[in-house]
């Protein structure tokens, strides 16, 4: 079945460094989409990419989708201390339910 | 956040017992998902509804029913509930399959002993 892999499983960051989680996908996907986190919290809706080659920013958050629809990854800049939790992507084709990558757990110390 | 809520929050059962956990929305979205999410594995699909009496399995159905009697409820059934199946179960709605938003409910905590 379709598979979604997720780098890295875990980082940890001083506030003010970057930070960029990468997903994989084993299918060309139609969509992908990214949630965050919290700890002890429920699963956020971030942002949905559909188009191939596809970057979209929410203020200090950078999203893209590969060229081949296939890849996309999620870059945070100057990290703070609310950005804490785990990010997953998760992607779906045409037909399918959307598949979830195992998340990058993101800590930053102040 | 959306109307979707959970209950139990919280449960701790025996093994072989049977557990039902309630999925409840005031949203009117079509689609209902329950999820488990373990450790390392992040969030799997168990089973997925897509109307009243709709239902389709997931990745890890095995041991899992469920029903969808109403729109706004989405019942999980464990028949018979194994040390496996302590989990942390997430309820979501959306009004597609998989374009679109999914919100997600606060989540049970199930611990079977």
């Amino acid at each position: 079945g379709q598979q979604v892999m997720q780098i890295p499983q875990y980082q940890h960051v001083q506030e003010g460094e970057d930070f960029t989680t990468y997903c994989n996908s084993s299918t060309t996907l139609s969509n992908i989409q990214w949630y965050k986190q919290r700890p002890g919290g429920h699963p956020v809706f971030l942002i949905q990419l559909v188009k191939s080659g596809e970057v979209k920013k929410q203020k200090r958050l950078t999203f893209q989708f590969g060229e081949a629809k296939k890849n996309s990854s999620l870059h945070i800049t100057a990290t703070q201390t609310t950005d804490v939790g785990t990010y997953f992507c998760a992607g779906s084709t045409e037909y399918s339910t959307l598949t979830f990558g195992k998340g990058t757990m993101l800590l930053v110390s102040p | 956040d959306a109307g979707i809520t959970q209950s139990p929050r919280h449960k701790v059962t025996e093994t072989g017992t049977p557990v039902t956990l309630r999925c409840h929305q005031t949203e009117n979205h079509r689609y209902m998902y329950w999820y488990r999410q373990d450790p390392g594995h992040g969030l799997r699909l168990i089973h997925y509804s897509y109307g009243v009496k709709d239902t389709d399995k997931g990745e890890v159905s095995d041991g899992y029913s469920v029903s969808r009697s109403k729109t706004e409820d989405f019942l999980l059934t464990l028949e018979s509930a194994t040390s496996s199946q302590t989990s942390v179960y997430f309820c979501a709605i959306s009004n597609w399959r998989a374009l679109g938003e999914q919100f997600f409910g606060p989540g049970t905590r199930l611990t079977v002993l």
